[in-house]
């Protein structure tokens, strides 16, 4: 079962322009991590935050995370027509010891940024 | 540096035959994951391989099986394809079992 679910299901913006996906979970994490990808290929690993963390940045990327919420959001900046992809967001529950186990993917949100 | 290298990258087979997929790790990562992504839908786990053996396992049936050799690599068996058996087969790996997961590009299965 998909434990993330992101919402909106589809995003069209243009370039330039910024794009906010959000994503809902039901059980307590770790950590979350979001990840893109691109016509069914492989998926590329964003950003990482902690469950202790509220907010991080990575170049054009901001993600905030409220876990009395159990929601996350990914602010894309400046949007790219090469940053049209799948977004999802996954997950991690410490599985014992240092293991963080499975990640739990969502349905993902698909962007297109047109030029 | 090679990142995660899945094999093949394409492959039909029929209801009821059994197929094998590869994957290598990226270099200096110990853990491989496999995921099972259907059409338009998120990655679901499968199962998780750490010091050859399997550490946690996804909601999927004994025909999936897997293993992991001592230079990491691992493979992924399924035995008795069902057409809802299709899907792209993707291939992660970390290191410790912890933290952000390397994709490979996947294997498309298709079966007929």
């Amino acid at each position: 079962s998909q434990q993330g679910e992101e919402d909106p299901q589809a995003l069209s913006i243009q370039e330039g322009e910024n794009a906010t996906m959000n994503c809902s979970y039901k059980t307590s994490i770790n950590n979350l991590q979001w990840y893109r990808q691109n016509s069914g290929r492989g998926l590329v690993h964003l950003i990482l935050i902690r469950s202790n963390e509220r907010e991080k940045h990575s170049g054009r990327l901001r993600v905030t995370l409220d876990t009395s919420k159990k929601s996350s959001s990914l602010l894309i900046t400046a949007s790219r027509a090469a940053d049209t992809a799948s977004y999802f967001c996954a997950t991690g529950v410490r599985a014992g010891g240092t293991s963080y186990g499975k990640l739990t993917f969502g349905q993902g949100t698909i962007l297109t940024v047109h030029p | 540096d090679a990142g995660v290298t899945q094999s093949p990258t394409h492959l039909i087979k029929t209801r009821g035959q059994q197929v094998t997929l590869r994957c290598s790790p990226k270099s200096g990562h110990d853990t491989v994951s496999w995921y099972q992504q259907a059409l338009g839908q998120g990655p679901q786990f499968i199962f998780q391989y750490y010091e050859e053996e399997e550490r946690q396992r996804g909601n999927f049936p004994d025909r999936f099986s897997g293993h992991q050799f001592p230079n990491y690599s691992s493979e992924l068996n399924v035995n008795a394809l069902l057409l809802g058996d299709s899907a792209l087969y993707l291939c992660a790996s970390s290191f410790l079992m912890a933290g952000e997961l390397f994709f490979g590009e996947g294997s498309r299965l298709t079966v007929l």
